[in-house]
């Protein structure tokens, strides 16, 4: 079964400052991962996905996320925090398929508050 | 830009009674998803649909739910005799025609599901 691990509930960050929100995960093949942001009395918005190649990918709104195979890890980062990137963030895995295609849902992790601070 | 459309945005409803949530995914997709959130916990997957038929559905998704895409634009998620526990957010989702775009799953704004 996968799994996804967001280890930290809130991450505080002052506005200017690099930001890293941490995701780990845990699948038997290949993952797809996935960043979300979800903003108060909004649905999910997609920020970026590694499916295969560079490890680092660059996503919406200046986002980028460095996909670690040995550390089972996706984190998501910022050089430069804005206080409007203050929202809930979650990552998200799939197992890639032989066959491919798009059917599979998806497994997400519990979420992290980000709170950009002025 | 396209996005996904769910109605209503809040539905209250009594135990034991059956409740349809609507969707109307982005136009040329052809993957269809729901998911629900329970207040404070993580969003979980319930079903997949393509090709007018489940691709695949989680444990969560028993006999009490089904899904349909009646014409060419709605899709639904039927909860026949709802309970208590049904209580959440439900997102829909659907995703593009095919290769990498397949994988970028695009939400809803969900709907806020009571049950009394």
């Amino acid at each position: 079964a996968q799994s996804v691990a967001q280890p930290e509930d809130q991450v505080n960050v002052a506005e200017g400052n690099p930001l890293t929100v941490k995701c780990t995960y845990s699948v038997s093949g290949n993952p797809y991962l996935f960043w979300y942001v979800q903003y108060p009395n909004r649905g999910l918005q997609f920020l970026l996905k590694y499916i295969t190649g560079d490890n680092l990918v660059k996503g919406s709104y200046g986002f980028e996320a460095e996909f670690n195979k040995s550390q089972t890890s996706f984190h998501l980062k910022k050089p430069s925090a804005l206080v409007s990137d203050s929202a809930l963030y979650f990552c998200a895995v799939r197992e890639s398929l032989y066959s491919g295609g798009g059917a599979d849902g998806l497994t997400f992790g519990k979420g992290t508050h980000l709170i950009i601070q002025p | 830009e396209p996005e996904v459309t769910q109605t209503p945005s809040h539905q209250v409803t009594q135990m034991g009674q059956e409740v349809i949530l609507r969707c109307v995914p982005i136009s040329n997709h052809l993957y269809f998803y729901w998911y629900r959130q329970i207040l404070g916990q993580k969003v979980e997957f319930l079903v997949s649909f393509y090709n007018n038929e489940i691709s695949e559905k989680s444990e969560i998704f028993d006999d009490q739910f089904s899904v349909e895409r009646p014409d060419g634009s709605n899709f639904t998620l039927k909860i026949r005799s709802t309970k208590l526990e049904d209580s959440a957010m439900y997102f829909c989702a659907s995703s593009g025609t095919s290769g990498a775009s397949s994988y970028e799953q695009y939400f809803g704004p969900g709907t806020r599901l009571t049950v009394t």
